[in-house]
């Protein structure tokens, strides 16, 4: 069975700093999806960024991009010019290619943006 | 247009009661997931629709939970005789079909005291 792990439970980043949160993951398969999810605190989750495993080129979404290291089962997220919205639950999660699309997801990090 | 709608946003329920937690999908989209994310833990799944085939019920905890989504649409998720360990946010997602993003609701938190 697939497992994320996100082992940094809180985060702090100054405001127009950069910050990168981490993310392992465990799978047998060779074709997948990675993704970071956002949770501010009124819960709607929502999409920050996704990876296709059998693409070389690590991710980029505006501020937000990906080092994605498929032998070594890493998947951080990188954001640039920390704003203060981006204070959220973020959280790493996986799907197989071939599965019906539900995910699996790490425990998810804090994240805190300071002014 | 509109996004996954969910309701009640918060229930608050006495151990032993039934509850129903519905779920509205964004038009057109042809898989609905349920996950329930217990506090300061990420969601887990819980059951997947094809419109309105339940094709995996796998992640369901306990037979005490039941989803039906008879139309293709609208989804609920039933909890007969719920027990303290229920208490969790429950989210619904719903996507055109795989491998497209899904799309969030903004959950429902039941407390069961």
């Amino acid at each position: 069975a697939q497992t994320v792990t996100q082992s940094q439970p809180e985060m702090s980043v100054q405001e127009a700093e950069t910050v990168t949160l981490s993310c392992t993951y465990d799978t047998s398969e060779s074709d997948y999806y990675l993704f970071w999810y956002k949770q501010p605190p009124s819960r709607q989750m929502i999409l920050v960024i996704r990876q296709e495993a059998y693409k070389q080129q690590n991710a980029t979404e505006n501020r937000f991009s990906v080092n994605f290291q498929k032998a070594a089962k890493s998947f951080s997220l990188k954001i640039s010019d920390s704003q203060l919205g981006d204070a959220a639950m973020y959280f790493c999660a996986y799907r197989s290619k071939g599965s019906q699309g539900n995910l699996i997801f790490g425990k998810g990090t804090k994240l805190s943006v300071k002014p | 247009g509109a996004g996954v709608s969910q309701s009640p946003r918060y229930k608050v329920a006495k151990r032993g009661q039934d509850v129903a937690l519905r779920c509205d999908p964004i038009s057109g989209h042809v898989s609905l997931f349920w996950y329930q994310q217990a506090l300061g833990q990420g969601p887990e799944f819980l059951t997947y629709f094809q419109n309105e085939a339940q094709l995996d019920k796998s992640g369901l905890p306990s037979d005490r939970f039941f989803a039906e989504r008879p139309e293709g649409s609208v989804s609920t998720l039933k909890i007969q005789r719920t027990q303290q360990e229920d208490s969790a946010v429950y989210l619904c997602a719903s996507s055109r079909s795989p491998p497209y993003e899904q799309y969030f609701g903004p959950g429902t938190r039941l407390t069961v005291t």
